[in-house]
This record gives structure tokens, C-alpha cells and sequence, in this order.
């Protein structure tokens, strides 16, 4: 099955810092790969999505590209906000479900 | 309703008592899914429908856990003789379809074992 693997949390920045969160996965085949965010109490929401490689997945200021040779899909983010503080997943996904990893939660301060 | 409906949002239970959790999927979504998430963890996988069909039931952990979508809609998590260990939020989520469509997740059902 597949496996996806984040950088530990929390990573914690300054308003309009840069943002990369680390993510590399292990799977069959060549699946779609997401970002989903879930803010506090709430379910996730997908960020943004790929479904093949070299595909440059975007939305709200967010960026991933899916990178076949090293098996990865880091996110980035030029200016984050205090609005963007929340837990973010990385998954892989391969037929009828989604794999997540531990998440990595960010804290934006002001 | 234009997302994906889950109830109800709290369920406190005593151990061994039995629970149903609900899922309303989006309109016309064919695959349904639920997952398990304890705390401070990432989602893990419990079962997926397709229309009513139950076609993978491989992360449901134990006998006690029991999912249905009698007419391919509204679908139920039914956990009996809760312990402590189901404790944890459960959430559901819809796709259009199974090939790599996103899935939209409801906001969860936190159940609580006492």
C-alpha cells in the first residue's frame, strides 16, 4: 500500500515568511497526489491536487509539484499569513482511498 | 446541502453502549468513504462505498465497526460495545467518483468513550 512521509511539527514562521513543508511518499504506480489543510474543529478541505508527474498543483498562494524521481510533493507558500495556521496533510491517493501521514501543523505569528 | 453533512458534531457514550454516526454525502457523489482520526493523527482508512455497494471494508478494525449506504446516499458508521480505545473523530467524505477525484470531507463526528 502506500505511505507518505512529513516533516515534523510545528513549524512556526513569521507573518509573510516562506513556507515548505516536506512530503515524500512511497507507492504502486503513479498516483494523484493531495494537500488537505484542517483548521482547528473542522474537517479537512482539500488545498490543491496533481495527478501526474511534473503537474504544478496551486491555490490561495499555495504550490506543490509532483516530482516522479524523488517521490515527493513539498508545499510552498511565498508569504504566509496568520490565517494560514492550521494542520497540513500530504496524501497520496491510489484507488479507493487516501493515505495521511501525521500531518505537520504550522503556526503563523504575527 | 452543498458539502458534506456528518451527525451528530459530539457523541459521549459509556462503554459498551452502541452508536450510530451518519454521513450525508454531497448530491450525486457515487463513492463514499469514512475514516477513523485520533487525536493529534492523520486520517486513517475504515471503508469505502460505491452507490450502496460496500467494496472495501479492509480498515474497519474490528467486528464491532459495521457501515451501510442501504440506497446509495446517506450512509451509517455503527460501532457496538464501544470502548474506550473507539474514542476519536470520525469523519466521511464524498467523491464523484473513485479515479483520482478528490474526496470532500464532512467536519466530523468526535465520539467520546467513557
Amino acid at each position: 500500500g502506500n505511505s507518505v512521509t512529513q516533516m515534523e511539527g510545528p513549524v512556526t514562521l513569521s507573518e509573510e515568511a516562506f513556507l515548505t513543508i516536506n512530503c515524500t511518499y512511497t507507492a504502486t504506480g503513479y498516483p494523484s497526489l493531495f494537500w488537505y489543510v484542517q483548521y482547528p474543529g473542522e474537517g479537512l478541505q482539500l488545498l490543491l491536487k496533481a495527478t501526474k508527474a511534473d503537474d504544478k498543483g496551486s491555490n490561495k498562494g499555495f504550490e506543490a509539484t509532483y516530482r516522479k524521481e524523488t517521490t515527493s510533493f513539498h508545499l510552498e507558500k511565498g508569504s504566509v499569513q496568520v490565517s494560514d495556521s492550521a494542520v497540513y496533510f500530504c496524501a497520496p491517493g491510489g484507488g479507493n482511498k487516501l493515505t495521511f501521514g501525521t500531518g505537520t501543523q504550522l503556526k503563523v505569528e504575527l | 446541502g452543498a458539502g458534506v453533512s456528518q451527525s451528530p458534531r459530539y457523541k459521549v457514550a459509556k462503554r459498551g453502549q452502541d452508536v450510530a454516526l451518519r454521513c450525508d454525502p454531497i448530491s450525486g457523489h457515487v463513492s463514499l468513504f469514512w475514516y477513523q482520526q485520533a487525536l493529534g493523527q492523520g486520517p486513517e482508512f475504515l471503508t469505502y462505498f460505491q452507490n450502496e455497494a460496500q467494496l472495501d471494508k479492509s480498515g474497519l478494525p474490528s467486528d464491532r465497526f459495521f457501515a451501510e449506504r442501504p440506497e446509495g446516499s446517506v450512509s451509517t458508521l455503527k460501532i457496538q460495545r464501544t470502548q474506550q480505545e473507539d474514542s476519536a473523530v470520525y469523519l466521511c467524505a464524498s467523491s464523484l467518483s473513485v479515479d483520482n477525484q478528490p474526496q470532500h470531507f464532512g467536519d466530523g463526528t468526535r465520539l467520546s468513550i467513557l
